[in-house]
């Protein structure tokens, strides 16, 4: 089983649409959990990390399950420029030889008008 | 937010050259620095672990003498891919990560690696 997997994807929604992206990930011990979006041919950015009481940013709410090893993002009324690759992305531990973050293969949405 | 810069952007080069990659964090002192791979619909890879002032630990399966990596001071890292060959091309990045049990890695812009 793959340390972090997510939905292959791709999606393409229309603008304004609601979109969620799910994630699994293998090792129960990890500490701290992400999301990323990478533009294509850049760099990964921080989207919003993600809290066991679920948190919301905006259009953006990021929900982790720790019982399930599952972590999701809904992204709503969806814009032009969400368009990009979601990463999954999970920390081991928290800090030290421990701290590493492991990478989902990510998820492309398209947004189109 | 913190800033962490690589040089060069884009490399081509020719096959059995050495290619030097830079990473610097600009307005931070990143004890820990990190580089990754990327190959084309592919996740990130970490491909070592660099602390300033020792010796960069690797992940499995990459070679310590083929990606030769320096952390030689709290806000420069690099890394050498030594006799470069066309499978060595791929989007190669750093991040920086602070101290203080800060849980937030910032990322450089990357470096395209093209071997020919």
């Amino acid at each position: 089983r793959k340390e972090v997997e997510q939905d292959p994807g791709p999606f393409n929604v229309p603008e304004g649409a609601t979109v969620a992206f799910n994630c699994t990930y293998s090792n129960s011990a990890s500490q701290s959990f992400f999301w990323y979006r990478q533009d294509c041919r850049k760099e990964p950015k921080l989207l919003m990390s993600v809290y066991s009481s679920g948190n919301e940013d905006g259009r953006f709410t990021a929900q982790l399950n720790r019982a399930s090893q599952y972590i999701s993002l809904l992204i709503r009324d969806s814009k032009l420029s969400d368009s990009a690759t979601y990463l999954c992305v999970v920390n081991r531990g928290s800090g030290g030889s421990n701290y590493k973050l492991t990478f989902g293969k990510g998820t492309l949405l398209t947004v189109n008008p | 937010g913190a800033v962490v810069s690589q040089h060069p952007s884009r490399v081509i080069c020719k096959s059995g050259t050495s290619v030097k990659i830079e990473c610097r964090s600009l307005d931070f002192q990143a004890t820990t620095m990190f580089w990754y791979r990327q190959f084309p619909k592919q996740s990130l890879m970490l491909m070592a672990t660099s602390n300033e002032g020792s010796k960069a630990t690797y992940e499995q399966g990459v070679e310590k003498d083929k990606f030769l990596i320096n952390h030689a001071s709290l806000t420069l890292s690099t890394l050498t891919v030594t006799s470069a060959h066309p499978e060595d091309s791929s989007f190669y990045i750093c991040s920086a990560r602070g101290g203080g049990g800060v849980d937030t890695q910032y990322f450089g812009p990357g470096t395209r690696l093209t071997v020919l």
